[in-house]
């Protein structure tokens, strides 16, 4: 099935750095939402996006929806050890209902 | 107010054999959106329902089913299950056409 390309795969930083992650599609989305999933646990949502341009912050997180509708990024600042986990971007297309296509994750590691 | 509820957690099954996994949506969510996630394949969308209508479908064989109740609580039924089949099946709830809350997941095993 469809994915989106997210990037990193994985990053190993310190403690205390910024972080940024980013994805992108060849279709055109309604929605970006950004999530969080801890092992054994279902995806936690973070951030979401509505129009074009849209950055939101959530605390230390902080989420921008691409002018073109196809791309969204993330940052963390300050990362902390409970950042550790994996975030997926999701896109909606509402002409597809509530089906949510998503990014490849990217697997954060944060040495204290 | 709860968050979505999956039951069970874990399950295990053997090939051939069929299984019935349930989700309880947030109260006062009517759309409920089932998805498999594995390492190879990450997420991918089952199907959607929505006032107990199937409003879309995934890219998944007719051995996926799933239903929903006029609680909005759903169901997904996987039949003859073969050993691909496992994975970490989710179900997000929503009021419409926004954010969707994720529940804990059914790890399914088929051996």
């Amino acid at each position: 099935g469809q994915q989106l390309n997210q990037s990193p795969q994985s990053m190993f930083i310190q403690e205390g750095e910024d972080v940024s992650m980013n994805c992108t599609s060849s279709s055109i989305f309604n929605t970006w939402l950004w999530y969080k999933q801890d092992p054994g646990e279902g995806p936690v949502l973070l951030i979401a996006l509505y129009k074009a341009g849209e950055l939101t912050s959530n605390g230390r997180l902080t989420a921008q929806f691409g002018i073109t509708r196809k791309d969204s990024f993330l940052n963390i600042s300050a990362s902390i050890p409970s950042d550790v986990g994996i975030y997926f971007c999701a896109g909606q297309d509402y002409n597809a209902g509530n089906m949510l296509t998503f990014g490849g994750g990217t697997r954060l590691m944060v040495k204290p | 107010k709860a968050g979505v509820t999956q039951t069970p957690r874990y399950l295990i099954k053997t090939r051939g054999q069929q299984v019935t996994l349930s989700c309880s949506p947030i109260s006062g969510h009517r759309s409920v959106s089932w998805y498999q996630q594995t390492p190879g394949q990450g997420l991918q969308f089952l199907f959607e329902y929505f006032s107990e209508t199937q409003r879309n479908k995934g890219n998944f064989p007719g051995r996926f089913s799933g239903r929903q109740f006029s609680n909005s609580r759903s169901e997904m039924n996987v039949s003859t299950l073969e050993l691909g089949d496992s994975a970490l099946y989710l179900c997000a709830s929503s009021r419409g056409l926004n954010e969707q809350f994720f529940g804990p997941g059914t790890r399914l095993t088929v051996l």
